[in-house]
């Protein structure tokens, strides 16, 4: 069974323009998440989407941002970069979310705002 | 509040010996715990799950306790290898949140 695959696996960008980063999950799961990855702050939770709704969400500002499709890849958005945004991004999917059921994690996008 | 504590921050080690890793919660309600391996510039990987009534729990060459009543969860990592150089994190979960410890920093020297 094919893992999580997450493109790009690097991108860097400007400070003030957007970014869209995409997750494919395992075949047959139905929750993805999103998390932010930083040597500060460790991992921090962006939001689940489970069956194409978003299910919950961290703390973050509204400049981020996801989608999930009908086939259950998905999509997350950052508007209007930062320098802070710099980060290493993860996307898990689990069969029916991340609490009850095991999580796996894509390699990740590691994404530096210049 | 919500919080997961690990420690050591960061630790080295000789190829060959064990080590304990700790890692302290304050998550209510609790649901599991959860331990992950993550090397370099990858994503983290599961290693063990425990829930409210289970003690301990081995991987291989890891195992992972849990003492529900004292909140506090340990990794132990036995005849260590090179390949165990890795970040490990601690995640606790409550019934709809995950909440990350900060790491612990293994180095294994030859």
């Amino acid at each position: 069974k094919a893992g999580v695959t997450q493109t790009p696996r690097y991108l860097i960008k400007t400070r003030g323009q957007q970014v869209t980063l995409s997750c494919s999950p395992i075949s047959g799961h139905r929750s993805v998440s999103w998390y932010q990855q930083t040597p500060g702050q460790g991992l921090q939770f962006l939001f689940e989407y489970f069956s194409e709704t978003q299910r919950n969400k961290g703390n973050f500002p509204g400049r981020f941002s996801g989608r999930q499709f009908s086939n259950s890849r998905s999509e997350m958005n950052v508007s209007t970069l930062e320098l802070g945004d710099s980060a290493l991004y993860l996307c898990a999917s689990s069969l029916e979310g991340p609490v009850y059921y095991e999580q796996y994690f894509g390699p990740g996008t590691r994404l530096t705002v210049t | 509040k919500n919080q997961v504590e690990q420690s050591p921050q960061s630790l080295i080690i000789l190829e060959g010996k064990n080590c304990t890793l700790q890692c302290n919660y304050t998550v209510s309600p609790f649901s599991n715990l959860r331990w992950y391996k993550q090397d370099t510039g990858r994503g983290p990987v599961s290693l063990t799950i425990m829930t409210f009534s289970e003690n301990t729990k081995s991987n291989g060459r890891y195992t992972a306790t849990l003492d529900a009543d004292t909140k506090q969860s340990s990794l132990h990592i036995t005849a260590s290898q090179l390949s165990d150089s890795a970040s490990y994190i601690c995640v606790v979960y409550n019934t709809d949140k995950l909440i990350f410890g900060t790491g612990t920093r293994l180095q294994v020297f030859p």
